[in-house]
């Protein structure tokens, strides 16, 4: 079965740039979706088909895919971003997430 | 307002059952597909099962084949997960999910549902 790998954890400073990385095989020849759990939240949808953002996203989030490796960048971090992301797609009638990434924001 | 609103959960012994819901407003339930997603006590997101638009096709992964069932009441907004023979490892928030039309994301989530499978 296909599976996708993600850091345990990234940091950033405040203000600056957050990159969280979803491995997997070819992953470019897939479809890479994103989703931000807060604390005691339910999951919402940050990116779809690797660099699609939904409208009440910030623009300071965007999206890559590129040969084993799809990205999740956060631009100009702020406090508010802290939470886990998840990656997501879809192979041969199955879903497959990541791990999760806790994003620590310092 | 787009909603999704999942009941059902609560505390049952290991080999039982449970029957959850989801109820939908605010859109064309009839035209989605849905998935139900769960995640584990400070574990991360494991998808549980898809059902198409009317009913099928209907997917599922390998730890809960045989032990789950997906099915949906269009005439009612609802979906809904049977699940039998549950063991411990069944325990956790369940989620239902809307799948964006001939996409493979879940573009609205409920707030969750919890399941506990314990003696």
């Amino acid at each position: 079965s296909y599976k996708v790998t993600q850091p345990v954890s990234v940091s950033v400073a405040l203000g600056q740039t957050a990159r969280i990385t979803c491995g997997g095989n070819n992953i470019e020849n897939k479809n890479v979706h994103w989703y931000q759990q807060s604390p005691g939240q339910a999951p919402i949808l940050v990116m779809f088909r690797d660099n699609n953002r939904p409208s009440e996203i910030p623009e300071r989030f965007s999206g890559s895919n590129s040969g084993n490796t799809a990205t999740l960048t956060i631009n100009r971090v702020q406090a508010g971003d802290e939470a886990d992301y998840y990656c997501q797609v879809w192979d041969r009638n199955t879903g497959v997430f990541g791990g999760g990434t806790k994003l620590t924001v310092l | 307002e787009v909603q999704l609103v999942e009941s059902g959960g609560g505390l049952v012994q290991p080999g039982g059952s449970l029957r959850l819901s989801c109820a939908a407003s605010g859109f064309t339930f009839s035209s989605y597909e849905m998935n139900w997603i769960r995640q584990a006590p400070g574990k991360g997101l494991e998808w549980v099962s898809y059902i198409g638009s009317s009913g099928t096709p209907i997917y599922y992964p390998d730890s809960v084949k045989g032990r789950f069932t997906i099915s949906r009441d269009n005439a009612k907004n609802s979906l809904y997960l049977q699940m039998n023979s549950l063991r411990a490892e069944d325990t956790g928030i369940y989620y239902c999910a809307r799948q964006s039309p001939a996409s493979y994301y879940m573009d609205v989530w409920g707030k969750g549902t919890t399941v506990t499978v314990s003696s």
